[in-house]
């Protein structure tokens, strides 16, 4: 079974605070995902990686940034987390010929206080 | 641009009816087509996908979808619904490299 793990399930930090959140597969997947949830508006990209290095953004980068330095982290980062980041952050991975096919992990719940 | 639309917030049934999730979505070319579960306290879950073909798919845990072009719709049907499938339902639609465009979502409750 393809796994998908989020470093945290549950996470609190203060307005101002550089926030990491880490995603790791442990399929070999080459695209990795992050999506924002709130109640009402579904499920969001903020960013897309198709391969290492290799990012581009989604419907709402505006306040984040990714790294992906090895195939199977992927890593979201608040530069200066703000209240309106307070939010469900799953991310997901795909194969590159099944790209729709995509496996979440379980979800951070980001409060940003 | 491409939009899904999930028309109802929430849905109750009662153990053992049938049940159907209604989704539109908005697209220019033949949509690939999705829904996902989320259990509570899990990630989404692929129920069931629509690329070709037969209009009418079937997924697992029982679940079926038919893809109706005139009425741009994919809704979401069982015929039974058991305690277990309490939980939120996503349509989505497949966009331009390997992205989802997903619904509102719609949270389904299940009374004994």
């Amino acid at each position: 079974d393809v796994k998908v793990t989020q470093s945290s399930r549950y996470l609190v930090k203060r307005t101002g605070e550089k926030v990491f959140l880490e995603c790791v597969q442990d399929m070999d997947h080459e695209n990795m995902f992050w999506y924002r949830q709130d109640p009402g508006l579904g499920l969001r990209l903020i960013y897309f990686s198709y391969d290492v290095k290799m990012k581009e953004k989604g419907d709402i980068p505006e306040g984040y940034s990714v790294s992906r330095e090895k195939k199977e982290r992927f890593s979201l980062i608040l530069e200066s987390a703000s209240t309106n980041q307070t939010s469900m952050y799953l991310c997901a991975s795909s194969l590159s010929d099944r790209g729709y096919e995509q496996y979440f992990g379980p979800g951070t719940r980001l409060t940003v206080t | 641009a491409q939009s899904v639309t999930q028309p109802d917030i929430h849905i109750t049934v009662s153990e053992g009816a049938s049940l159907e999730l209604r989704c539109n979505y908005s697209y220019g070319a033949t949509p690939y087509l999705f829904w996902y579960v989320q259990s509570p306290g899990q990630g989404l879950q692929l129920l069931l996908k629509y690329f070709s073909g037969d209009t009418l798919v079937q997924g697992i845990k029982g679940f079926e979808a038919e893809f109706k072009r005139s009425q741009s719709s994919f809704n979401l049907r069982k015929p039974s619904v058991h305690w277990s499938d309490a939980a939120e339902y996503f349509c989505a639609v497949g966009v331009r490299g390997n992205k989802l465009v997903f619904g509102a979502g719609t949270i389904l409750r299940v009374k004994s």
